[in-house]
């Protein structure tokens, strides 16, 4: 079952806004990654995240891996209509192979 | 590159009918993974494949469902009898072992079981 708890569940918000969504664990995790899945398509990798305090940058995304490795957060900052989608954190275990656990997502719907 | 390519994109099939999903990974792409996503339980993990061999079935959730990877460029899903609860969307998603995380999906597969 889910490992990763993921919030908000659901967003709305007006463009411009910033917004920030994080996901939580009991587990200790290796790497963190943040995907964004458009609608009738699968998930894209955002950042990727390898470090315990890691912050990360990919244009207006920025991700964080928590110290306790047990977290992460997504920030977007001023947000435009096109970052409507469904972000997805996802974390390989320690202990685990090559597969990723998911959380449950966010739904962002941005507001003209 | 095309990318992980899947088919068919939509699958309408009526219950107790056999349904194969495909799969075309990333060439050079070493590991193979299947989800299934839905409303209810998100993303799971299903299958997942290293060089062609199954890894890691546990997430297969009936004997109903098998996968196979016959070759590094072809894999299928397939669901004996399909019932009106396997309705969800399927993807397909490829790794590459030298690189650091981050699979590629593909764009899915979308059943309907009626």
């Amino acid at each position: 079952g889910q490992q990763l708890n993921q919030s908000p569940q659901s967003m709305f918000i007006q463009e411009g806004e910033d917004v920030s969504m994080n996901c939580t664990s009991s587990s200790i995790f290796n790497t963190w990654l943040w995907y964004k899945q458009d609608p009738g398509e699968g998930p894209v990798l955002l950042i990727a995240l390898y470090k315990a305090g890691e912050l990360t940058s990919n244009g207006r995304l920025t991700a964080q891996f928590g110290i306790t490795r047990k977290d992460s957060f997504l920030n977007i900052s001023a947000s435009i209509p096109s970052d409507v989608g469904i972000y997805f954190c996802a974390g390989q275990l320690i202990g685990s192979a090559r597969q990723l656990t998911f959380g449950s997502g966010t739904q962002l719907t941005v507001l003209p | 590159d095309a990318g992980v390519i899947q088919s068919p994109r939509h699958e309408v099939t009526e219950m107790g009918q056999e349904v194969t999903l495909r799969c075309k990974p990333i060439s050079g792409h070493n590991s193979l993974f299947w989800y299934r996503q839905t409303m209810m339980r998100g993303l799971e993990l299903l299958i997942y494949f290293n060089n062609n061999v199954p890894i890691d079935d546990s997430g297969m959730p009936e004997d109903r469902f098998s996968a196979k990877m016959p070759n590094a460029s072809f894999s299928t899903l397939k669901i004996q009898p399909s019932e009106p609860r396997d309705s969800a969307v399927y993807f397909c998603a490829s790794k590459s072992h030298a690189a650091d995380y981050g699979y590629t999906f593909g764009s899915g597969t979308r059943l309907t079981v009626v």
